[in-house]
């Protein structure tokens, strides 16, 4: 069975403290790594799709990395703005969305 | 280009009861599916429409169930309700070719509706 596993549950940084979050998946043919941002009331946003190890993408402040058994989102001098629930996501047969990671970035 | 849109945002319902959520998806997109998002949860896959059938199934009960329609809107349905089906429900919409194989493309998601069993 595909899994999908989200580490720290929740993280509290300073603004401009960069961290990175981690997804560790477990899945039978792999066809893509996602990671959306959610925020509270809302439907998750797509930020990144990764396809094979070694793969990196950016996007502003964020960077996604993709290894064969973890993907890494790097958050570089976060701010305030950049609190959110990140949601990691494998799709080999379908969509398993980890637990998320919920970020709060103090001014 | 609109979004996908979901209607009703909140809705209360008694144990037993059933309930239909709506979902229009994106324009351009012609496949949906239906994720349950429980508090503090990831979403969870409970099913894909892809040309007005369900090509996809998660791990749930078969009192929850699905049409897609011809101009790609949704419903979800679920029959008896329990008080474990309070959650959030989201509808994403994609672009999908129907091939097997095929690369999974991007998730655009609606608001969700917000289902509280009493």
């Amino acid at each position: 069975e595909d899994q999908v596993t989200q580490s720290p549950e929740a993280l509290r940084l300073q603004e401009g403290e960069s961290s990175s979050l981690n997804c560790s998946y477990t899945v039978s043919g792999l066809r893509g790594l996602f990671w959306y941002r959610q925020d509270p009331g809302k439907g998750p946003e797509f930020l990144f799709t990764l396809y094979s190890a070694g793969e990196e993408k950016e996007k502003e402040r964020l960077k996604a990395t993709l290894t064969k058994k973890e993907s890494f989102l790097h958050i570089t001098a976060p701010k305030p703005e950049d609190s959110a629930t990140y949601l990691c996501a494998s799709y080999g047969q379908n969509f398993v969305f980890g637990p998320g990671t919920r970020l709060s970035v103090l001014p | 280009e609109t979004g996908v849109t979901q209607s009703p945002t909140h809705l209360i319902k008694t144990r037993g009861q059933q309930v239909t959520l709506r979902c229009s998806s994106q324009s351009g997109h012609n496949t949906v599916s239906w994720y349950q998002q429980a508090l503090g949860q990831g979403p969870q896959f409970i099913f894909q429409y892809y040309r007005e059938e369900e090509n996809g199934r998660g791990n749930f009960p078969p009192r929850f169930s699905g049409l897609q329609f011809p101009n790609y809107s949704s419903e979800l349905n679920v029959n008896a309700l329990e008080l474990d089906d309070s959650a959030l429900y989201l509808c994403a919409s994609s672009l999908e070719s129907g091939r097997a194989y095929s690369g999974a493309n991007v998730l655009t998601f609606g608001a969700g509706s917000r289902l509280t069993v009493l």
